[in-house]
């Protein structure tokens, strides 16, 4: 089953409207999250890293004040693009890394929400 | 140059066949290798690590050159289901995920 949830998987919205995109662990805890987006035929970019509790660490080139991020909770990450433009239409998923062995002996594995396809108009 | 290339593709391969998936990255201080797979407009899905020794599971072989910088994927006995994209991905930091690269990907189709 999927261990991170993302939320909606599909959404259309209109030219200067703000949609906010959720991302749950599930089952597990998750102190750091990340954001892509992926255009059609191209590979995933990473935007931020989202860290509970603290300001999320935006990557060079993408506008913190146009995607905000809040990680409120070990388990949930939103990601809100206020006053969406057609440019801004793509693929977003978010991501969350677990150990794969207890103890966290080895390297953890990332685990990605089923995206969220935004369309603006 | 960019950090992680792949074959363009598309490779259009039938049924049976053997494919082999090429991969290399430009920084030669990144820590750990994956091929990740993902389906037409889902999420990437882990295939397999890649270790320096290479390693398989099952019809997929993954290897590492780490002195070539290149990293290679064959399947064999292609299966219809095993159509996809594979993304080649780089990690900088073997115990953080926020130097995580993708590669652009490469598309297999296989053919009845």
């Amino acid at each position: 089953g999927a261990v991170v949830s993302q939320h909606p998987s599909w959404v259309i919205c209109k030219s200067g409207t703000s949609v906010k995109i959720e991302c749950r662990s599930l089952d597990f805890q998750a102190t750091t999250m990340f954001w892509y987006r992926q255009f059609p035929k191209q590979s995933l970019m990473l935007m931020a890293t989202s860290n509970e509790g603290s300001k999320a660490t935006y990557e060079q080139g993408v506008e913190k004040d146009k995607f905000l991020i809040n990680h409120a909770s070990l388990t949930l990450s939103t990601l809100t693009v206020t006053s969406a433009h057609p440019e801004d239409s793509s693929f977003y998923i978010c991501s969350a890394p677990r150990s794969r062995l207890a103890g966290g002996f080895g390297t953890g594995e990332l685990f990605f929400g089923e995206g969220s396809r935004l369309t603006v108009l | 140059r960019k950090e992680v290339e792949q074959d363009p593709g598309p490779f259009n391969v039938p049924e049976g066949a053997t494919v082999a998936f090429n991969c290399t990255y430009s920084n030669s201080a990144s820590q750990s290798f994956f091929w990740y797979r993902q389906d037409c407009r889902k999420e990437p899905k882990l295939l397999m690590s890649v270790y320096s020794s290479g390693n398989e599971d099952g019809r997929f072989t993954a290897q590492l050159n780490r002195a070539s910088q290149y990293i290679s994927l064959l399947i064999r006995d292609s299966k219809l289901s095993d159509s996809a994209t594979y993304l080649c991905v780089v990690n900088l930091v073997k115990t953080s995920y926020d130097k995580v690269i993708f590669g652009p990907g490469t598309s297999l189709s296989v053919i009845p």
